[in-house]
């Protein structure tokens, strides 16, 4: 069975501050992909960034970065200098592909709030 | 812009009533998903096709739920009788598999469905 576990459930900066969304992941499967969705006070769900298993690179887009490790099936999310329009509240989601429902299982989220 | 399309937004009925949730994947997509939002469960998945057949209703309440796909641009969830625990945001969302590669699911804006 898959499981997603986010375990901050709210977490409160102040702008240009660092912030790090924890991420761990349970999952049988050897090929499995991890993402980030976004969501924001209007509600919709978006994508930031998928991941396969196979590659342990860590990703950096503009203010975002992505550090993945296998070793601790952990999948975090930095926002360097956090800003007021990060305020949202963001998932962390697993899919595997061999076996069972290609299903997105989301974590609970982390709701981020971002102060002026 | 290509998006994900749902109606309505917003729904506001009495319980026994019939609804319908409607969306558009993506064009060329060949993966469409549904999943619940709710407070006290977050993101779940009801049901998601393939190629217009279903794949996994493992999440949906059999008895009053029902998923189908008229065609490859409509996609339709269908709550009857509605009851009031059924209230929560409906996504619907849409991805490309080709292969064993799944792309990432782009979601819709959800319809927020009120039961009273």
């Amino acid at each position: 069975a898959q499981k997603v576990t986010q375990a901050q459930t709210e977490i409160s900066v102040v702008e240009k501050e660092d912030v790090t969304l924890d991420c761990v992941y349970e999952t049988r499967d050897t090929t499995y992909y991890l993402f980030w969705y976004k969501q924001p006070p209007s509600g919709e769900l978006v994508f930031l960034i998928r991941r396969n298993s196979f590659d342990e690179q860590n990703e950096i887009s503009g203010r975002y970065s992505w550090n993945f490790q296998k070793s601790t099936s952990s999948f975090n999310f930095t926002i360097t200098a956090s800003q007021v329009v990060d305020s949202a509240v963001y998932f962390c989601a697993l899919s595997a592909t061999q076996g069972g429902s290609e299903k997105l299982v989301f974590g609970k989220g982390t709701k981020l709030t971002v102060n002026p | 812009d290509a998006r994900v399309t749902q109606t309505p937004r917003h729904k506001v009925t009495e319980m026994g009533q019939e609804v319908t949730m409607r969306c558009q994947p993506i064009l060329g997509h060949n993966t469409v998903f549904w999943y619940r939002q709710t407070m006290m469960q977050g993101l779940e998945l009801l049901a998601y096709f393939r190629n217009r057949a279903p794949l996994d209703d493992s999440g949906m309440p059999k008895d009053r739920f029902s998923a189908e796909m008229p065609d490859a641009t409509l996609a339709t969830l269908k709550i009857q009788p509605s009851e009031p625990r059924d209230s929560a945001v409906y996504f619907c969302a849409s991805g490309l598999r080709q292969g064993s590669l799944n792309t990432e699911a782009f979601f819709g804006q959800g319809t927020r469905l009120t039961v009273v």
